[in-house]
């Protein structure tokens, strides 16, 4: 079993929706937990970043943990088709596990 | 841009070669990071050095090596390649040991032929 599942996609969306995108973790000891947007294979940008549980928002993104039940969400609101790109999830304890990915792509 | 340079951008290599990646951390940066990322594996961690020692080790071959020289620049060393080392490598850097804010490259897209 690894310890991040991500949620594969991919995901279509209309331009306006609201994405949630969603991982599951198995080990507690994750301390931070992160969300990366990769563009077409080039490198992935650090989008929030966050320790506790609860959410943090930045802007149109939302950052959610839930630490009792191993699951963080990243919600995107207003969807633009800028948007469209492969969101990693990433946890770290000592060193940082990411994600498989999910592929969004937000149709105008 | 995230400060994060890396060089080649691509390279073609036969199998049982060796290449060479480098990598320039952001300005500040101690740490500095290699993952692979491959179509069907995802991004994989393979190691960590901080302030030139290494900090941690994850899924690296022992074909490969890496190093980072004194002016915190790094280098990952890949040797007796082979088809399935055909992949994106990403150097990614941070200012601590700790890892959970890092920064990463554009990547070297190494194809083995």
């Amino acid at each position: 079993q690894k310890e991040v599942e991500q949620d594969p996609g991919p995901l279509s969306v209309p331009e306006g929706a609201i994405v949630s995108l969603n991982c599951t973790y198995s080990n507690s000891a994750f301390q931070y937990f992160m969300w990366y947007r990769q563009y077409s294979r080039k490198g992935p940008e650090l989008l929030m970043y966050t320790y506790s549980s609860g959410n943090k928002e930045d802007g149109r993104f939302t950052a959610q943990v839930d630490k009792s039940s191993k699951y963080i969400s990243l919600f995107i609101r207003d969807s633009q088709p800028s948007d469209s790109a492969t969101y990693l999830c990433a946890l770290h304890a000592g060193k940082s596990t990411f994600g498989d990915g999910t592929t969004l792509t937000v149709k105008p | 841009d995230s400060g994060v340079t890396q060089t080649p951008k691509h390279l073609i290599t036969a199998t049982g070669q060796r290449v060479t990646l480098r990598c320039s951390p952001r300005s500040g940066d101690l740490s500095v990071y290699w993952y692979q990322q491959s179509l069907d594996q995802g991004l994989q961690f393979l190691i960590q050095y901080y302030n030139g020692e290494e900090r941690a080790k994850g899924n690296i071959l022992e074909r490969f090596s890496a190093q980072q020289f004194p002016d915190l620049h790094s280098e990952l060393n890949l040797s007796s390649l082979e088809l399935g080392d055909s992949a994106l490598y990403f150097c990614a850097s941070g200012p601590g040991s700790g890892g959970n804010t890092i920064y990463f490259g554009e990547g070297s897209w190494l194809t083995v032929v």
